[in-house]
């Protein structure tokens, strides 16, 4: 079973920030938190993953909080093309296997023009 | 750097027929997973295998199913006596070998259709 929570779904208007939270009460000390996206018939797309500093890439931020019980996957600027599941998985660096990435229900997220 | 890359995009198979798909870690990574996306549903995992080596196969049904990773060449699921429930998108992932990061990365998934 996964080891996160997200809502269902989503809706965020066009050119404003989308937040996505992800709530992963039991992790543990050497679980990083990763986000994944799957647009529609298309593959599985990595956007970024952190351990407990917030991090910043070209698509977009993740804030955990400090506890590390939850983050939020930020999108600055939400585009039509955002429109996508958005998935929070948490996952042993060290991993592969099985545990490698496990795949819950993911947040469909909307983007209204 | 070329993604990871799967063949066939599209594959329609009569009943009973095998199906193969084939697919190209990216450069470098000598890890690959394949997952399963049934209609409407999530990805499951199904195998995660070395170079010439399956690491964890808990995944995959037991019967008709399995999946190599040659030294040479591209990884290979393969379906034999496909039945309409074995309709599915097949994803391939892959990760590299380094212990610097091991983000694991997806291909744009091959379409089986079973009629």
């Amino acid at each position: 079973d996964a080891k996160t929570t997200q809502p269902t779904s989503m809706d965020c208007a066009e050119g404003r920030a989308a937040n996505l939270p992800c709530n992963h009460s039991t992790i543990s000390g050497n679980e990083y938190v990763y986000w994944y996206r799957q647009i529609h018939s298309q593959g599985p797309q990595y956007i970024i993953h952190g351990l407990k500093n917030n991090e910043t890439n070209e698509m977009a931020s993740l804030i955990i909080t400090e506890d590390r019980k939850s983050s939020t996957l930020i999108l600055p600027h939400a585009t039509l093309r955002d429109t996508a599941v958005y998935y929070c998985i948490v996952r042993a660096y060290s991993g592969g296997g099985a545990d490698g990435l496990t795949f819950g229900k993911g947040t469909h997220l909307i983007i209204q023009p | 750097n070329a993604g990871v890359m799967q063949n066939p995009r599209h594959l329609v198979r009569r009943r009973g027929q095998e199906a193969r798909l084939r697919c190209s870690p990216m450069k470098g990574h000598s890890h690959v997973y394949w997952y399963r996306q049934l209609p409407e549903e999530g990805l499951k995992f199904m195998v995660y295998l070395q170079k010439e080596n399956i690491i964890d196969e808990s995944g995959m049904p037991k019967e008709r199913f399995s999946a190599e990773f040659p030294k040479e060449g591209p990884s290979i699921l393969r379906i034999q006596q496909v039945v309409r429930g074995d309709s599915a998108a097949y994803f391939c992932a892959s990760s590299p070998t380094t212990s610097s990061g091991n983000t694991i990365y997806f291909g744009e998934g091959s379409w089986l259709t079973v009629v």
